[in-house]
Order: C-alpha cells, then structure tokens, then sequence
C-alpha cells in the first residue's frame, strides 16, 4: 500500500460525458501527479499540482482539466468524453514539486471505460 | 527533450534464470532514472532508482541496475528469477533539473515459467 488513495476504482459512462476522478496523496506529500495509461499511448504524464498550484503540463487534452485543493487532495476532470478516453487513470504523489528528486508513490488507478 | 526505450515488450525465462529487462534513455541533461513494477490490476512500485551518486544500484527484491553513461543505458538485472517476479518492468527518465515528471518506456511484460 503506497499510501496513495484513488477513487472510483472502475468508472463505466457514455460518449459525451463528463467525469470526476480523485485522488488523496500520501500524507505529508505536496506534490500530485496524474498519468494516463492506455494500450496504444502508453503510460503519459497528465499534469503536476504542488501545493495548489499547477506545476507542470504534459500532453493533457483541453477536454481534461484538474485542481489540487487547499487539503491537497486532487481531482481529474474528463469532459466530453470518447471512446479513446478509455484508460488506467493512475495518481502519484510526492514530498516536493520537483527541484530535488523525490520519489513518486503510485495509487492503485481508476479503470475509465468509455462505451 | 528526455525519452526511453525499452528492448522487448516481452521476455520469458526459466525459473532461477538470469532476468535482463533492457533500457536506453535519451536525455540532453543529467537524467534520474527508475524501474517500476506493475503486478497485474495494481498500482506502480518502485524497484529502484538512479539519481547520480553510485552507478550500479541495487533494489527490492534482488533487482539492481547499471547506469552506463557511454551506451546510455539502464539495464535491469536479477541473478535468479522467481515465478513472484512475473509482472510487467518500466524503466523511466526524469530531469534533474527542474520539474520530475516522468517520461516513461513501453514497457517490457516478464513471463517467469518452471
């Protein structure tokens, strides 16, 4: 157990619409990643929060936004959804935003399944 | 720009074999690198991890690693694989400057039969 909450565990919705993932970090963590993981595109880096604020970008659609709130738990918002949205959705947190190494801890993943 | 490659989406060996999970990682800086494991319907974990201080590293459960600047590579090993170690090993770069997110590899998948 990484410490790292997800939740749901398994989402199934419809084209179109919109869904909310989230994540609890590991307690005393600041840093929250959020991954993409699909059989075509591999494991992707979504976007990185420190501490509330958005630290880094990685190839998110439009259609994506997140926020980390001020209890530092964050959330994955999917619009609009598609087929191909269809992936293992995984957090990771971390102690700080980047500028010394710190190890991420995964949580366990939210299966999003399109239909 | 960082990326990563990994040599074989899928090795099998022989219990108590030699286990070795390839990887090749591009990087215009200093890179960190890790292993992760992923058993089947779980989250990542983290085998080991290079960040420039000792260039062979070791890991959890018997796993270490070379880092080898010259062929800019960071291949995985273990002396004897056990049928537990079938799991699927991703190798990943991250920048020690700055930002860490992590680019990761393909993915190599790890069948381990008797």
């Amino acid at each position: 157990d990484s410490g790292v909450t997800q939740t749901p565990k398994h989402l199934i919705t419809a084209t179109g619409q919109r869904v909310t993932l989230r994540c609890s970090p590991r307690s005393g963590d600041l840093s929250v990643y959020w991954y993409q993981q699909s059989l075509d595109q591999g494991l992707q880096f979504l976007i990185q929060y420190y501490n509330g604020e958005e630290r880094a970008k990685g190839n998110i659609l439009e259609r994506f936004s997140a926020q980390q709130f001020p209890d530092l738990h964050s959330e994955l918002n999917l619009s609009s959804l598609e087929l191909g949205d269809s992936a293992l959705y995984f957090c990771a947190s971390s102690v700080d935003g980047g500028t010394n190494y710190n190890e991420q801890f995964f949580g366990p993943g939210t299966r999003l399944t399109v239909l | 720009a960082q990326s990563v490659t990994q040599l074989g989406s899928h090795v099998s060996v022989s219990e108590g074999a030699l286990v070795l999970l390839r990887c090749n990682y591009s990087s215009s800086v200093p890179p960190y690198l890790f292993w992760y494991v992923q058993y089947p319907n779980q989250g990542l974990q983290l085998l080991l991890k290079y960040t420039s201080a000792a260039t062979l590293v070791k890991g959890i459960n018997g796993f270490e690693a070379e880092f080898k600047k010259s062929e800019t590579s960071f291949h995985l090993t273990k002396p004897s694989a056990h049928m537990s170690d079938a799991a699927e090993y991703f190798c990943a770069v991250s920048s020690s400057r700055g930002y860490n997110k992590l680019i990761f590899g393909a993915g190599t998948r790890l069948a381990v039969h008797p």
